[in-house]
Parts: structure tokens; sequence; C-alpha cells
């Protein structure tokens, strides 16, 4: 994940929203990702964006990428304690042989009552 | 539909014993990866299968790692010798075709004493 940047930790109190940032490096990525990982189990895709995209809506979650500045942000509208987990962002990368996701190293999500 | 199923769940052994994982990924999916996550980073690729064939592994390290898929559906990734720095949460994915989303398992944590 040296590739993709994200701050290690993020508190936030229940009812706020979250907003959880990265930034990438390879301008040429086609997809952009946001995974989620609860403790114990593997990781869920959460949304995606394509690359031609500013933002994209679904339900609470707010993506927004900013291509010019390699800026990935998502916001959890009414953060509940069921969205405690780490965020992961991704970028799409393919070379000449096949198409792979870079991870960052993970946002931790704390939700204080 | 069942997920991607992984075994075992927990594994731990001393340095320099062989230790092996088992991924059953969705039916249908032609391809697989497997990826290490060391504590408090994002997933690294280490292979990648496309059916029973290899597009990428040049992240495993191959003088103690191997991986096979010989029949294009279960795939098992070995470690001989193992090092106390292969503690990490191994994940095993699949995905149906190239820019379909990645299914992941729940993961095996090795422990190397």
């Amino acid at each position: 994940g040296e590739d993709v940047e994200q701050s290690l930790f993020l508190s936030v109190r229940e009812g706020d929203s979250s907003v959880i940032n990265c930034t990438y490096t390879d301008s040429s990525s086609t997809y952009l990702y946001w995974y989620k990982q609860e403790p114990g189990a593997g990781l869920q895709l959460l949304t995606y964006i394509f690359s031609n995209m500013d933002m994209k809506q679904d339900q609470r979650l707010t993506v927004l990428l900013n291509k010019k500045d390699k800026h990935l942000s998502l916001r959890i509208a009414d953060t509940q304690t069921g969205d405690s987990a780490i965020y992961f962002c991704a970028e799409s990368r393919r070379d000449s042989s096949a198409s792979k996701i870079i991870f960052g190293s993970g946002t931790r999500l704390s939700i204080r009552p | 539909e069942a997920g991607v199923a992984q075994s075992p769940r927990y594994k731990i052994i001393e340095k320099r014993q062989s230790v092996a994982f088992w991924c059953n990924p969705i039916s249908g999916h032609a391809t697989l990866y497997w990826y290490q996550q060391i504590l408090g980073q994002g997933p690294k690729l280490l292979i990648q299968f496309q059916n029973n064939g290899v597009v990428d592994d040049s992240q495993l390290p191959k003088d103690r790692f191997s991986a096979e898929r010989l029949k294009g559906v279960d795939s098992t990734l070995k470690i001989q010798p193992a090092k106390l720095e292969d503690s990490a949460v191994y994940l095993c994915a699949s995905r149906l075709t190239q820019g379909s989303e990645q299914f992941f398992g729940p993961g095996t944590r090795l422990t190397v004493l």
C-alpha cells in the first residue's frame, strides 16, 4: 500500500458525519474503491467510483474524487456504531499482464457515544 | 450464493516449519488472488491466477512461497520454511471477470513463533 496513503485513525461522535481521506499516485487508475474490514472478517466492497466521475452517492455514503489532486474521500452521514471498522482506499492499476488493486494502509474509524 | 471459503482460520507454527492454506473461490469465478495483510497495513497482492494459469506473481517471495490452482478452482498457498515476518493474515479473493467486483474470504491468520 505504499502508493495509496490514508490517515491511520478517525474518531467521530455517533450521529455526526465521518470523512475519510485518501491520496493515490497513479493518474491512469480507472476505478477507485472503498473497502470496509470488520474485526476477524475479510474485506467488503463498500462503494467505488469510475475515474471520469467527480461524485457518487449511495444512501449514507458519498464519494468525492478530485482527479487533478489525486484525492479521494468517503463521507459517511449519520455515523452509527456499526460503522466502526477499518476503511481501505484502493486504486485499480493495469499493467501489461493484468489489472490489480493497490490498497492503502487503512483508516480505523471509532465511534464515540 | 456461498462466498469465498478459506481454511484454516488460524494457524500457529514455529519458524522454519511449513504451512499450507486452502481457498475455495465463488463458483464460476475465473480469477483468484492471494493477498498478505500484515498487521496495521493494507492487503498486498502475492499472486493472481486466471483459471489455472499464473497472471502475476511479481510480489511472491518465490524462495519460500508457492501457490497452485491445478484444476482452475481451489487454490493452495504454501510457505516453506516460514519466517517470523510471515506472520500476517492471508486473504483469498475471487472475481468473475476483469472489472467485476472482487469478493474476499475471511482470511487465515498465521502466527510464526
